[in-house]
């Protein structure tokens, strides 16, 4: 069964500091990655998948299949990126996502 | 359109009574998700629909946790008899397959979930 694990329930930054949020998974097929978003009494929201290849409000995601792992980055963290992220992984015979436990980032000023 | 919206926002509730959460998904949108999400284990899944019919419920704790969807744009999610462990905040999430994006879930603002 796949599983997702993210280490950091809370992790806390200074302004301007690097970030990076780590998701590793387990699963024996071609997965499909997603980082999701939830602000502060907001929706929890689709922030970057992995198949895009895109840079969403400066954070990248790459997967590294050797090391089974999907790990959220941002160089200089902003205080509007204080939120919760979670960790997703969807499996090519499955519809439903697999979410990891979530990590809560606060950046301060 | 509102999105997928979810009421009510906010239960609470006591000890033994039934519990019923509601969900209209995006019209078109033929997957519709339940999570449950706590502080502890995060983001669960309870079961997903597609086109009405259910076809994952593995992640529904017990048989006191029941759903339905009657139709194309309505969904219950009923606790019978609810329990203080219950007290989560429960998501609802539709997708649409054959679409730019189809893999993405959009999610409702969520009912949480007092049981006292």
């Amino acid at each position: 069964a796949q599983r997702v694990t993210q280490p950091e329930k809370l992790l806390s930054v200074f302004k301007g500091a690097p970030v990076e949020l780590k998701c590793n998974y387990s699963y024996s097929g071609s997965p499909e990655l997603f980082w999701y978003v939830q602000y502060s009494r907001q929706r929890l929201q689709l922030l970057l998948r992995h198949i895009s290849r895109e840079s969403i409000k400066g954070f990248t995601a790459d997967l590294n299949k050797g090391e089974t792992s999907f790990h959220l980055k941002k160089p200089f963290a902003q205080e509007e990126d204080s939120a919760m992220y979670y960790c997703a992984l969807r499996d090519t015979g499955r519809r439903a996502l697999t979410f990891g436990s979530g990590t809560r980032l606060q950046v301060q000023p | 359109d509102a999105g997928v919206i979810q009421s009510p926002r906010h239960e609470v509730t006591e000890m033994g009574q039934e519990v019923t959460l509601r969900c209209k998904p995006i019209s078109g949108h033929d997957y519709l998700f339940w999570y449950r999400q706590t502080m502890m284990r995060g983001l669960e899944l309870l079961i997903y629909f597609n086109n009405n019919v259910p076809i994952d419920d593995s992640g529904m704790p017990e048989d006191r946790f029941s759903a339905k969807m009657p139709n194309a744009s309505f969904s219950t999610l009923k606790i019978q008899p609810s329990e203080p462990r219950d007290s989560a905040v429960y998501f609802c999430a539709s997708r649409s397959t054959g679409t730019p994006g189809a893999n993405v879930l959009t999610f409702g603002a969520g009912s949480r979930l007092t049981v006292l």
